[in-house]
């Protein structure tokens, strides 16, 4: 099974400033085939779904905020909030869509300093 | 517009069993694989199990191998997930989810259900 290690678990950011997560996958979850990291990015407020923010790494589901941005490739990936918004407050998770079983990181609590 | 509406969810004893129902709309059902992910109080997330939009290529996390069942009635528009000898450890809300891709069954999940909280405790 590919792991998936999220940091930090927490953070706390003032609103406008840069919010940085990390994720880490156990392997590499790129397909040298087509080039395609198996990776997305969930956003998930209190008492609702997750919902999808990037795919494919870095590729921002239509009507997320151009705020939202996703980098990395093989098994080191990054979700940056260029600007952080009150509205942005979430845990966040990213996932891999390599292998089965997928897998999802434990998840990075975001707030506002 | 796509929606997923769980139902089937509640309160069972241990050993027991329910059927997981979700109803979708708004999308063409049978080109998309679906999957089930839950969520176990104040937890993260964890993929269940996952089907493909004929029906056919049903998997399951090990933690429930043998004990649920996924399917679909493309008929119905309706992906469902029998549950069978659970157990406490299976206290959780159930969402389904959509794959993004048609025809693809490893891609990002674009639309979620709200959920249905399944709780097993005698």
């Amino acid at each position: 099974d590919i792991v998936m290690t999220q940091s930090p678990d927490s953070l706390a950011v003032s609103l406008g400033e840069r919010a940085t997560i990390n994720c880490k996958s156990s392997q590499s979850v790129l397909n040298s085939s087509n080039h395609k990291n198996y990776l997305a990015w969930y956003q998930q407020k209190p008492g609702q779904p997750p919902k999808m923010l990037i795919y494919w790494a870095s590729t921002r589901e239509s009507g997320v905020p151009d705020r939202f941005s996703g980098s990395g490739s093989g098994t080191d990936f990054t979700l940056t909030i260029s600007s952080l918004q009150a509205e942005d407050v979430a845990v966040y998770y990213c996932q891999q869509y390599y292998s089965i079983p997928l897998t999802f990181g434990g998840g990075t609590k975001v707030e506002i300093k | 517009e796509v929606q997923l509406l769980e139902s089937g969810g509640g309160l069972v004893q241990p050993g027991g069993s329910l059927r997981l129902s979700c109803a979708a709309s708004g999308f063409a059902f049978s080109s998309y694989a679906m999957k089930w992910v839950r969520q176990a109080p104040g937890k993260g997330l964890e993929w269940v199990s996952s089907i493909s939009g004929s029906g056919g290529s049903p998997y399951y996390a090990d933690s429930v191998k043998g004990r649920f069942t996924i399917s679909r009635d493309n008929s119905r528009s309706t992906l469902y997930l029998q549950m069978n000898s659970l157990r406490a450890e299976d206290t959780a809300v159930y969402y389904c989810a959509k794959v993004r891709v048609q025809g693809a069954i490893r891609n990002g999940l674009d639309y979620w259900g709200q959920g249905t909280l399944v709780t097993v405790s005698s």
